[in-house]
């Protein structure tokens, strides 16, 4: 019930297209769905996130939609640059507490140039 | 967000040894957490260090393993102790404040293999 289950493993997309990487979970209790970005030999970087009471959040060319009913939430990245490609983590928490995420088993993307 | 540095970047160990890595924060934070990111995987949570207070190991963890420190807040150390190969992975810090207690930001981690 604490896991997060991510999709695809790995992702290869055009320049100037869509990537789109989906997360799932089990805990209701989750309210607080951030997704990382990370870069080789870096740490994870803040990307955006989201909470429940929300259905679409957007910064840039980022944006997470979330279906609370289908306790799923997904990451679109538009016009997909080779500058994007990475490895991608959603995380899920608890507003309360430890605050302690639990993190998807990550996404690696390489956009083409 | 705060500017996190670890020491050591990396480094290569014999097995039986021990390593103290360091998390060094620019301001006063908080919350500090420490994962384990094993090659090509995703984080896992070893445990969550708050000053003042024994640090919250998460299941499969240890503190005879690995001991944590946090004498002020903006610093704090995990210790690898007696390590064998399984032990080479990433480390990372991450810190959380009273600003928003969700939103982590993670240091850039300390490569460690074990020999």
């Amino acid at each position: 019930q604490q896991q997060v289950k991510q999709s695809p493993q790995s992702l290869i997309v055009q320049k100037g297209g869509i990537s789109i990487i989906n997360c799932a979970y089990e805990n209701t209790a989750f309210d607080y769905f951030p997704w990382y970005q990370q870069f080789p030999g870096k740490g994870p970087a803040l990307l955006i996130a989201i909470r429940p009471d929300v259905s679409e959040k957007k910064e840039g060319r980022f944006t997470i939609s979330f279906n609370k009913s289908a306790k799923q939430f997904s990451l679109h990245i538009m016009d997909s640059q080779p500058g994007d490609s990475a490895t991608y983590f959603c995380a899920a928490s608890i507003s309360s507490g430890t605050y302690k995420y639990i993190f998807g088993t990550g996404t690696r993307l390489k956009v083409l140039a | 967000s705060a500017v996190i540095s670890q020491k050591p970047s990396r480094d290569i160990c014999q097995r039986g040894t021990s390593l103290t890595i360091q998390c060094q924060v620019d301001s006063q934070v908080t919350m500090m957490f420490w994962y384990r990111q094993q090659p090509g995987q995703s984080l896992t949570l070893i445990a969550t260090a708050n000053q003042g207070s024994e640090a919250t190991y998460e299941s499969g963890f240890v503190i005879d393993k690995f001991p944590i420190s946090r004498p002020n807040l903006t610093f704090s150390t995990l210790t690898v102790s007696n390590m064998s190969p399984e032990d080479s992975s990433i480390y990372l810090c991450s810190v959380a404040d009273s600003g928003s207690y969700n939103e982590q930001f993670f240091g850039p981690g300390t490569r460690l293999t074990v020999l």
